[in-house]
């Protein structure tokens, strides 16, 4: 079955740096774009970043750009987040979720991992 | 900027059927996904494309689309459909494609 596990979240002060991993299992990996989604405590979702199948594209949501880098290493089957710059709004659970429906849904996601952005 | 609009909350009573909305000008060029989120829980594909429901959605789920705004509804709501429902969508109208959700509704089962 298909699973993704989020790993890398903690706390960090402002202006820090932190790298989300997700390891994803049951699926070709290699096959599908690959999302990341954020939601504030008490909050909404919002959209982060997404990375093609092979690593060719990758888009940004505005609130990251320049700060945040999407990657994934296809030979170990793991999407990462690396976040530079960190600030307070950034504060977040971060899911990774598969990209499905020709990139129209997200069909699997993750449990999700907590970054707590905090002097 | 790209916006997607929900009402905040709704309430059914249960066994009675509701239909929640989002509104915003890139569900003119593409589908509306919707997910379903519990407290505690990470959000869950419902309705997705046209009106395809994901595995082992109930088919009391549907959902539609016209012009800008796309619905979710549920007929014949449960106890367990008491949740956070949110519709995102791509959009391609800047520089780059992005995604966008709406703020989410919360749906209450009476």
């Amino acid at each position: 079955q298909v699973q993704l596990v989020e790993s890398g979240g903690g706390v960090v002060q402002p202006g820090r740096s932190l790298r989300l991993s997700c390891a994803a299992s049951g699926f070709s990996f290699s096959n599908f774009g690959m999302h990341w989604v954020r939601q504030a405590p008490g909050k909404g979702l919002e959209w982060v970043a997404v990375i093609w199948n092979d690593g060719g594209k990758r888009y940004y949501g505005d609130s990251v750009k320049g700060r945040f880098t999407i990657s994934r290493d296809n030979s170990k089957n793991t999407l990462y987040l690396q976040m530079n710059s960190l600030r307070a709004e950034d504060m977040a659970v971060y899911y990774c979720a598969r990209a499905e429906c020709g990139g129209g849904c997200m069909d699997y996601w993750g449990q999700g991992t907590l970054v707590t952005v905090s002097s | 900027s790209s916006e997607l609009t929900q009402d905040p909350a709704v309430s059914v009573a249960l066994g009675q059927t509701v239909t929640i909305t989002c509104q915003g000008d890139s569900l003119r060029l593409f589908y509306a996904s919707w997910y379903q989120q519990k407290p505690g829980q990470a959000p869950l594909l419902v309705i997705y494309g046209k009106n395809y429901r994901s595995s082992g959605i109930p088919d009391r789920f549907s959902g539609s689309s016209s012009g800008s705004t796309a619905s979710l509804t549920i007929t014949g709501a449960q106890a367990e459909d008491e949740a956070v429902y949110y519709c995102d969508s791509r959009d391609s109208s800047g520089s780059h494609p992005i995604w966008v959700f709406g703020g989410g509704t919360k749906v209450t089962v009476l």
